[in-house]
């Protein structure tokens, strides 16, 4: 079945520094990655939906030059937590669509774990 | 906002036992509901998405029905077994952008051997 890596799958930074997720999907295109979140006792929140070859659209309240989404490839999109602080500190996960278009069911990668010191 | 519940928070039950579980959503503009199951360190498995009233699904002993009138999903576990031990997801779509999900805080099942 269709799978998305997500790398890295735990990470712990300075505040200050910035950290790249990286998203692939190995075994289909996706023209369309979705980026959600959890904070603790909290449910997964839609960040972001990126597109390839275009700007993503960012959820009301996530700040666009904070959370940076590259989607370069039908096969990778990327988000970079630039300038991290500890309220940053939350699990990250991304999804597609396998198959294109008309499909209704999202591929989750593992998640990251982002802990800012 | 759609605001999507899920009850109970935990359960914890023991092998053999049958269990279920709630989702409830506000039953205007329902577009679709889905069922993940996510097991800790791995990633979110879909179950089953319903879309219509009344739909029930099955997938061996796992199964769901909705009600979108009255807003409100049931997921059935029919003699629960350790490995179904993981965290159940509902999730709605509002609209037509079906990747666009909003989550239930989810209902964490640990099946004691």
């Amino acid at each position: 079945g269709a799978v998305v890596s997500q790398h890295p799958s735990w990470v712990i930074c300075k505040s200050g520094t910035s950290v790249k997720i990286e998203c692939r999907s190995l075994d289909f295109q996706a023209t369309t990655m979705f980026w959600y979140r959890q904070f603790p006792k909290q449910s997964l929140m839609l960040m972001a939906t990126s597109n390839e070859g275009s700007k993503a659209t960012y959820e009301q309240g996530v700040e666009k030059d904070k959370f940076l989404i590259n989607h370069a490839s039908l096969t990778l999109s990327t988000l970079t937590v630039t300038s991290a602080h500890p309220e940053d500190s939350s699990f990250y996960i991304c999804s597609a669509p396998p198959g294109g278009t008309g499909a209704n069911v999202l591929t989750f990668g593992a998640g990251s774990r982002l802990t800012v010191l | 906002i759609l605001n999507v519940e899920q009850s109970p928070q935990s359960l914890h039950v023991q092998e053999g036992d049958s269990t279920n579980f709630t989702c409830s959503f506000p039953s205007s503009n329902f577009y679709a509901l889905h069922w993940y199951r996510w097991e800790t360190a791995k990633s979110p498995e879909a179950l089953f998405v319903m879309t219509l009233n009344g739909d029930e699904k099955k997938k061996g002993r796992i199964s769901a029905t909705l009600n979108t009138k009255e807003g409100y999903s049931y997921l059935y576990i029919k003699g629960s077994q350790p490995e179904d031990s993981a965290t159940y997801l509902c999730a709605l779509t509002g609209g037509t952008s079906y990747g666009k999900l909003t989550f239930g805080q989810g209902t964490i099942l640990t099946v004691h051997p």
